[in-house]
């Protein structure tokens, strides 16, 4: 069956320190790979996705980055946190061919001080 | 206005209550609609997809009303586990792999 890792699961950074969060996914291959942001008391907001390996799209400007490495690894990096980046952040994957049901990852509770 | 729309909540229910949940969506092209839920701190997890004829799992009812873009969820006889927040999702006109999620809604139901 199939799984999705996200880590860490918590992280308190100071603002204008840097940012790399993970995600993997097991048992398929090829996934089309997301990371969202749900901000307190907001919806989810796509921030990239990826269909392949080195292969980005990004859905808002802003100051984060992602990239895929590895056909099941995805990363979202930031050089210079804001304090506005604080969030939950769910890495998720879907088949290629069943695109529309979304697996989320367990997610990354971020807070910038 | 927002690509999906939804009551924030909360709705708070007395357990074995029917409840019903509405959501909007803006764009007229989209072509998939899905209702996930979300607990607390946790992410979300897809409950169903909704189709055209409407669709029933148990105790959970979708519908969907394209000429009013109006999609909703029934849940009959509430349980406490029934608790969560949940997300209205449509797919992106033109492109299938790009989900539009709505803020939810949150329902509480009390024993």
């Amino acid at each position: 069956s199939q799984t999705i890792h996200q880590w860490p699961a918590t992280l308190v950074q100071p603002v204008g320190s840097p940012l790399s969060l993970e995600c993997t996914v097991e048992g398929t291959s090829n996934p089309n790979l997301y990371w969202y942001r749900q901000a307190a008391g907001r919806g989810l907001q796509l921030l990239f996705y990826s269909v392949g390996i080195g292969q980005i799209s990004s859905e808002v400007p802003q100051n984060l980055s992602a990239s895929r490495p590895q056909d099941r690894q995805f990363i979202l990096s930031s050089k210079k946190l804001l304090l506005s980046d604080s969030g939950f952040y769910l890495c998720a994957w879907t088949d290629r061919g069943r695109e529309e049901t979304q697996y989320f990852g367990p997610g990354t509770r971020l807070l910038v001080l | 206005r927002k690509e999906v729309e939804q009551d924030p909540g909360p709705f708070n229910v007395p357990e074995g209550a029917t409840v019903a949940f509405n959501c909007t969506y803006s764009n007229s092209a989209s072509q998939s609609f899905f209702w996930y839920r979300q607990d607390c701190r946790k992410e979300p997890k897809l409950l169903m997809s909704v189709y055209s004829s409407g669709n029933e799992d148990g105790r959970f009812t979708a519908q969907l009303n394209r000429a009013s873009q109006y999609i909703s969820l029934l849940i009959r006889d509430s349980k406490l586990s029934d608790s969560a927040t949940y997300l209205c999702v449509v797919n992106r006109s033109g492109a299938t792999n790009k989900l539009i999620f709505g803020t939810g809604t949150l329902l509480a139901v009390q024993p």
